[in-house]
């Protein structure tokens, strides 16, 4: 079974600034990691992925996150952000072939970026 | 054409109402999902499809009824619901059910029960 935790609810930062959001998770056996982003009246869409291979993945809208085995974390970062990355962010995990199992989400980190 | 197309985009009905909700997917993928997101609460997994059958049912009521006439249709038949169903539902596809990629979203079908 797998378990995500994202530590921060809400996440408020003014425009242009830095931001993380964090995710940590539990599993019992090895995982593939996601963040998804939903924005207002919308569905979730895929920002990001890591498989295997560099812990530093990059993905849409300039943000990347990296994954941290030890801590069994993968935080979402951007250098500066816009207004339009006002959203909601959701860390999900996939158990690794052989396994197979449904996706585990978060409970989602709202981003409001504020002018 | 959006990959994943959720109809209607909202639906108000009340508690003896029958009405259903339709999923449409472009990607060629052979798995499909239907999630339930509410306030407040993590997004859940109702029901999973592979190649047409289903393959996952999380303890959903008997009041959701889903259908997969194909690989490319998704229903989600409602019916005597509660106000506690009023929530967002997420239709998702995949290419294969369970695998190691990600999920694709529609935009949703925001319902509210009255």
């Amino acid at each position: 079974a797998q378990s995500v935790t994202q530590l921060d609810s809400q996440v408020p930062v003014f425009e242009e600034a830095p931001v993380e959001l964090r995710c940590n998770y539990s599993s019992s056996v090895s995982v593939y990691l996601f963040w998804y982003v939903q924005y207002p009246n919308q569905g979730l869409q895929l920002l990001l992925k890591y498989l295997s291979g560099s812990t530093l993945v990059k993905g849409i809208n300039g943000f990347e996150a990296e994954f941290n085995k030890s801590q069994t974390s993968f935080h979402l970062r951007k250098p500066s952000v816009h207004i339009s990355d006002t959203a909601e962010y959701f860390c999900a995990v996939r158990p690794k072939p052989p396994n197979a199992g449904k996706s585990t989400f978060g409970d989602g980190t709202t981003l409001t970026v504020k002018p | 054409e959006t990959g994943v197309t959720q109809t209607p985009r909202h639906l108000v009905m009340g508690m003896t109402n029958k009405k259903s909700l339709k999923c449409e997917q472009h990607l060629g993928h052979n798995a499909m999902y239907w999630y339930k997101q509410s306030a407040k609460k993590p997004l859940e997994l109702m029901f999973v499809y592979s190649l047409e059958e289903r393959v996952e049912n999380n303890s959903v009521p008997s009041r959701f009824s889903p259908e997969c006439p194909n690989s490319s249709h998704l229903f989600l038949h409602l019916h005597t619901l509660q106000p506690e169903d009023s929530a967002l539902y997420l239709c998702a596809s995949s290419p294969v059910a369970m695998n190691t990629g990600e999920l694709f979203f529609g935009e949703g079908s925001r319902l509210t029960v009255l």
